[in-house]
């Protein structure tokens, strides 16, 4: 089993809808989650980090994190062509971080 | 100034030859990182580093070596390269201090072809 699943997509929105992304990780010890977005052939750039069960909103960004369920989601409200790109979810487990696959997510104008 | 920086960007050699790949950092960062990244399996671990002293295995370390030089340079190397270690690398770095949300930073990749 994996540290950090992902559907791997593709994930198509129209523009100004909601796109919602998924991660599940397995170590229940996992101190911190993080969604990274990477544009195809650069680097990941942080968007969101969340430690604490709930939701944490920035901007048209919200992370949501259920412990209990080892689950944590990304949703984009407004969907913009400029954020197409792959969201990498990634959770650190105190000295190591697991990045999952990458989910792609198309937003078509 | 770029925080986190790597050299070549992009490097084409052939099997068997000896690949050095270096990061550099400004951030003042202790933990250091590499990574590939190939298509459809995402970011894997190779290597990372906690200070100078420190030097610790990840997921795919076999046919790499590494070396932390100071606190702000990191060096991956290839002994003998081989087609299937062709993908994109990436350093990267994370602050001991801010646990637990200590987000790494990227470097902007190092693209490998092994012909």
């Amino acid at each position: 089993q994996k540290e950090v699943e992902q559907n791997s997509g593709p994930l198509s929105v129209p523009e100004g809808a909601i796109a919602s992304l998924n991660c599940t990780y397995s170590d229940r010890g996992s101190q911190s989650f993080f969604w990274y977005r990477q544009y195809s052939g650069k680097s990941p750039e942080l968007i969101m980090f969340i430690y604490s069960n709930g939701d944490k909103e920035d901007g048209r960004f919200t992370a949501q994190l259920n412990k209990a369920s080892q689950y944590v989601s990304l949703l984009i409200r407004d969907s913009q062509p400029s954020d197409s790109a792959t969201y990498l979810c990634a959770v650190n487990t105190g000295n190591q971080f697991y990045f999952g696959t990458g989910t792609s997510l198309t937003v078509i104008p | 100034d770029a925080d986190v920086t790597q050299t070549p960007r992009n490097r084409i050699t052939k099997t068997g030859k000896r690949i050095m790949l270096e990061c550099s950092q400004t951030k003042g960062h202790d933990r250091m990182y590499w990574y590939r990244q190939d298509p459809g399996l995402g970011l894997r671990l190779i290597y990372y580093s906690f200070d100078v002293k420190d030097i610790n295995k990840g997921e795919i370390s076999d046919g790499y070596s590494v070396s932390r030089q100071a606190q702000a340079k990191f060096s991956l190397s290839l002994e003998s390269a081989i087609p299937n270690q062709t993908a994109l690398y990436f350093c990267a770095t994370s602050d001991l201090g801010s646990v637990p949300y200590n987000e790494q930073f990227f470097g902007p990749g190092t693209r490998l072809t092994v012909l």
